[in-house]
């Protein structure tokens, strides 16, 4: 059964609209969570973490948001840009060793002008 | 500048041919790792070395042989290749335990017929 779910395979947004992408965990011991993205013929990349002891973190136009009771987290795109079209996975672990890392499904974003 | 190349980038195969994807890095870094993503199910972590003959399973193992004689290199073997190892193979690699710090590889799409 996978710990990590993204529910939605794909999602289209408006240029300058507010993108959420949402994942779901199963694992209570998860206390570090993370969103990569992916262009396509690249590896992933780091994007946003945030630790249990927080329930948001923003870094520019990204925001994650993580709701510990609901075993939730979202991410937040604002304003959307096209550049931002990408495959975005969300991750998770007990503990910060990448080894710990479980990663979600995958989420892709397509951001239109 | 800072990369990590796989080598070859597709490949097409046929089973119980023996291959081996080649995974280089050019920054020192200790650790480095292999993982699969196969659609629905995110990447999941195949081996992991923390430095050099130092190699650990990870979640999904099976078929598969890794080496670590020199820092610089993680070579992924598969002795007898089978339909079921059809997916997309990226290496990864980075200083410190912290998965932020992961540089991924641009991946091998992998056909096994």
């Amino acid at each position: 059964d996978q710990q990590v779910k993204q529910n939605s395979p794909s999602l289209s947004v408006q240029e300058g609209r507010i993108s959420i992408l949402n994942c779901d965990y199963t694992n209570s011991m998860f206390d570090y969570f993370l969103w990569y993205k992916k262009y396509p013929a690249e590896g992933p990349t780091f994007l946003i973490s945030i630790s249990s002891i927080k329930d948001k973190n923003e870094d520019g136009r990204f925001t994650v948001f993580l709701n510990k009771s609901a075993k939730h987290l979202s991410l937040h795109i604002v304003p959307s840009q096209p550049g931002d079209s990408a495959v975005y996975f969300c991750a998770a672990s007990a503990g910060t060793s990448y080894d710990k890392v479980i990663f979600g499904p995958g989420t892709s974003l397509s951001v239109i002008p | 500048e800072a990369q990590v190349t796989q080598n070859p980038r597709y490949l097409i195969t046929v089973t119980g041919k023996k291959l081996t994807v080649t995974c280089s890095q050019n920054m020192n870094h200790e650790y480095m790792s292999w993982y699969r993503q196969d659609p629905g199910l995110g990447l999941r972590q195949i081996y992991y070395s923390m430095n050099v003959e130092v190699t650990d399973k990870g979640d999904v193992p099976e078929g598969y042989k890794v080496s670590r004689k020199e820092k610089r290199n993680f070579p992924l073997i598969l002795e007898s290749p089978s339909p079921n190892q059809t997916s997309l193979y990226f290496c990864a690699s980075s200083l410190g335990l912290a998965p932020e710090t992961q540089y991924f590889g641009p991946g091998t799409r992998l056909l096994v017929l």
